[in-house]
């Protein structure tokens, strides 16, 4: 089956600091990725999402400044988190589909700590 | 704009009832309806996904339903089993490139 996978799983970084984290589909190629973001016991919320080789779609009050999205290939999307605070700490989802009206395959998610 | 709602928010049963998990959604104008299931601290796994002209999608013990006109979708589990315990999310595709999250029944099946 499709899989999804995401890098890393878990990231602990001081506040100010970037972090990227990583989604790969493994075994297919994406046309579209999307990025979402969780918190505790809530359920997930769409950041944005990207088509391979254009800027991604941000959702309304998502900062596109703070969360950089790269959708370098059809294999490969990228979040970077910049200049972290506390209030980013979250579980960050990304999820990756071959062709609109198709499933979404999900990656195991990236728990990121902002101290 | 599109509201998904789940019910219940949470549900605790003993092995082997069967059970149904409520979705609903205030559009109806969508592009398919998926159901996944998510593990504490996991990412989602997919369960069934049920495309607009369908009505119903069928995998093991489970069985999910789509009634457009009333914006419903009921996921049916048989025979549950302690490692059904989960949370179950219904999301809906609303066209284009957006897909809304209900906020999740979270299930406890009980040895």
């Amino acid at each position: 089956g499709a899989v999804v996978s995401q890098h890393p799983s878990w990231v602990i970084c001081k506040s100010g600091t970037s972090v990227k984290i990583e989604c790969r589909s493994l075994d297919f190629q994406a046309t579209t990725m999307f990025w979402y973001r969780q918190f505790p016991k809530q359920s997930l919320m769409l950041m944005a999402t990207s088509n391979e080789g254009s800027k991604a779609t941000y959702e309304q009050g998502v900062e596109k400044d703070k969360f950089l999205i790269n959708h370098a290939s059809l294999t490969l999307s990228t979040l970077t988190v910049t200049s972290a605070h506390p209030e980013d700490s979250s579980f960050y989802i990304c999820s990756a589909r071959i062709r609109q009206g198709e499933t979404q395959y999900f990656g195991p998610g990236t728990r990121l700590l902002v101290l | 704009k599109q509201e998904v709602t789940q019910i219940p928010a949470a549900l605790s049963v003993p092995e082997g009832e069967n059970l149904v998990l409520n979705c609903s959604f205030t559009d109806s104008a969508i592009y398919n309806l998926q159901w996944f299931r998510q593990d504490p601290g996991k990412g989602l796994t997919s369960l069934l996904l049920i495309q607009s002209s369908q009505r119903e999608q069928t995998s093991g013990r489970l069985n999910a339903s789509l009634d457009k006109s009333s914006g419903r979708s009921t996921l049916y589990i048989a025979a549950s089993q302690p490692g059904d315990s989960a949370t179950y999310l219904c999301a809906v595709d609303t066209g284009g490139f957006k897909t809304i999250f209900g906020a999740g029944t979270r299930l406890f099946v009980k040895a």
